[in-house]
């Protein structure tokens, strides 16, 4: 069965500090991987993915992610953290063998970033 | 929530009562998908539509419906409410490679 796990349901960090927010996968063959954020009332937003090419993948707001294939991980990353960065941060997987398939979510993880 | 709206944005309703709520997307994607978010589970996928009148059932499915008579509607049916579905309710939709696009959400309550 494939799922996601999100090892720390918190992660704290102080502004202008790099921040690490973990996620382990288990699908089988090669997913795509996804990573979206969650203010408070609001939907979800589309981060960044990785499908293929660089393990090394850029998204929006100065995030970026890691996917390592042998560690079957893709954590997010900051070189510098806001204290508007402080919310909740999903990981998801998608089997790209199939298209229009759903994706399946971590359970989240509260990125909190002190002034 | 770009071209994605969901309503009604907040429900209170009572156990036993049928209650449906509506996704509407202008961004003529073939997926839609219901989810249900709850603390401690992340997203869980209700039902999806891969066209119109083509719909499959998720890990949660027990107890809704839904329906996709038109390309740019997803209806979700709580057949008979029940406190377990209390939740937000999120829709998104997506092209059919890669990210999926997230509606504003439903707050449904069941007393």
């Amino acid at each position: 069965a494939q799922s996601v796990a999100q090892p720390e349901d918190q992660v704290n960090v102080a502004e202008g500090n790099p921040l690490t927010v973990k996620c382990t996968y288990s699908v089988s063959g090669n997913p795509y991987l996804f990573w979206y954020v969650q203010y408070p009332n609001r939907g979800l937003q589309f981060l960044l993915k990785y499908i293929t090419g660089d393990n090394l993948v850029k998204g929006s707001y100065g995030f970026e992610a890691e996917f390592n294939k042998s560690q079957t991980s893709f954590h997010l990353k900051k070189p510098s953290a806001l204290v508007s960065d402080s919310a909740l941060y999903f990981c998801a997987v998608r089997d790209r063998r199939q298209a229009g398939t759903a994706l399946i979510f971590g359970k989240g993880t509260t990125l909190s970033v002190s002034s | 929530d770009a071209g994605i709206t969901q309503s009604p944005r907040h429900k209170v309703t009572e156990t036993g009562t049928p209650v449906t709520l509506r996704c509407h997307q202008t961004e003529n994607h073939r997926y839609m998908y219901w989810y249900r978010q709850d603390p401690g589970h992340g997203l869980r996928l209700i039902h999806y539509s891969y066209g119109v009148k083509d719909t499959d059932k998720g890990e949660v499915s027990d107890g809704y419906s839904v329906s996709r008579s038109k390309t740019e509607d997803f209806l979700l049916t709580l057949e008979s409410a029940t406190s377990s579905q209390t939740s937000v309710y999120f829709c998104a939709t997506a092209i059919a490679e890669y990210e999926q696009y997230f509606g504003p959400g439903t707050r449904l309550t069941v007393t």
